[in-house]
């Protein structure tokens, strides 16, 4: 099973800061590296998918980079509404499997 | 819009069985593969379970393999999680998510729906 880290477990940021999201998988995943944002209470909302592709609907403020092993969000400048928790996903070997989320609080 | 509503969670005692639903709407149900992933109480995202979108192929997490079933019915653009042997583990919140177009079991999950909670009780 690929296992996920995502370090560290909470980013306290301000908005219009940059917010640096790291992702780093146990062994090579290509580019088959989702990351979906998830707000108290809702479902989580896929941003990008293969590592550097934003989903329908997604500024352009949220971009993603990297492949093998080591992946980045990066969120250029923070609004208001992007304080949540942020996961990565990889799809290359079964099982599907999630990092552990990192949280982006407002300090 | 793409919309998927689960139902049918609830509380059910430890070695009872539950099964959830999940309608969709907005795209061509039948097209898509369509996956099962849940969240224990304040944790992380695991995926459970996919099935293919001829009601074919299946897959299941390790830790829930033998007891959950998953099926779907493309005439009703429904997907279901048939729940056995519940165990006080199996407690979260239970989401479907559709696979993006084309990509197969392993997918990204582009939409998701808002969730059912289930609660094994001990």
């Amino acid at each position: 099973e690929i296992v996920l880290t995502q370090s560290p477990a909470t980013l306290s940021l301000s908005p219009g800061e940059r917010a640096t999201l790291p992702c780093r998988a146990s062994q090579s995943i290509s580019n088959y590296l989702a990351w979906y944002q998830q707000k108290p209470g809702q479902a989580p909302r896929l941003l990008i998918h293969d590592a550097s592709n934003r989903a329908t609907g997604i500024p352009a403020r949220f971009s993603g980079s990297g492949s093998g092993t080591d992946f980045t969000l990066t969120i250029s400048s923070l609004e208001p509404e992007d304080f949540a928790v942020y996961y990565c996903q990889q799809r290359s070997i079964w099982p599907l499997t999630f990092g552990g989320g990192t949280k982006v609080e407002i300090k | 819009e793409v919309q998927l509503v689960e139902s049918g969670g609830g509380l059910v005692q430890s070695g009872g069985s539950l099964r959830l639903s999940c309608a969709a709407s907005g795209f061509t149900f039948s097209s898509y593969w369509m996956h099962w992933v849940r969240q224990g109480p304040g944790k992380g995202l695991v995926w459970v379970s996919v099935i293919k979108s001829d009601e074919g192929d299946t897959s299941y997490a390790d830790s829930v393999k033998g007891r959950f079933t998953i099926s779907r019915d493309n005439a009703k653009s429904t997907m279901y999680l048939q729940m056995n042997s519940l165990r006080a583990e199996d407690t979260a919140v239970y989401y479907c998510a559709r696979g993006a177009y084309r990509s197969g079991p392993k997918g990204t999950l582009d939409y998701w729906g808002q969730g059912i909670l289930v609660t094994v009780s001990s």
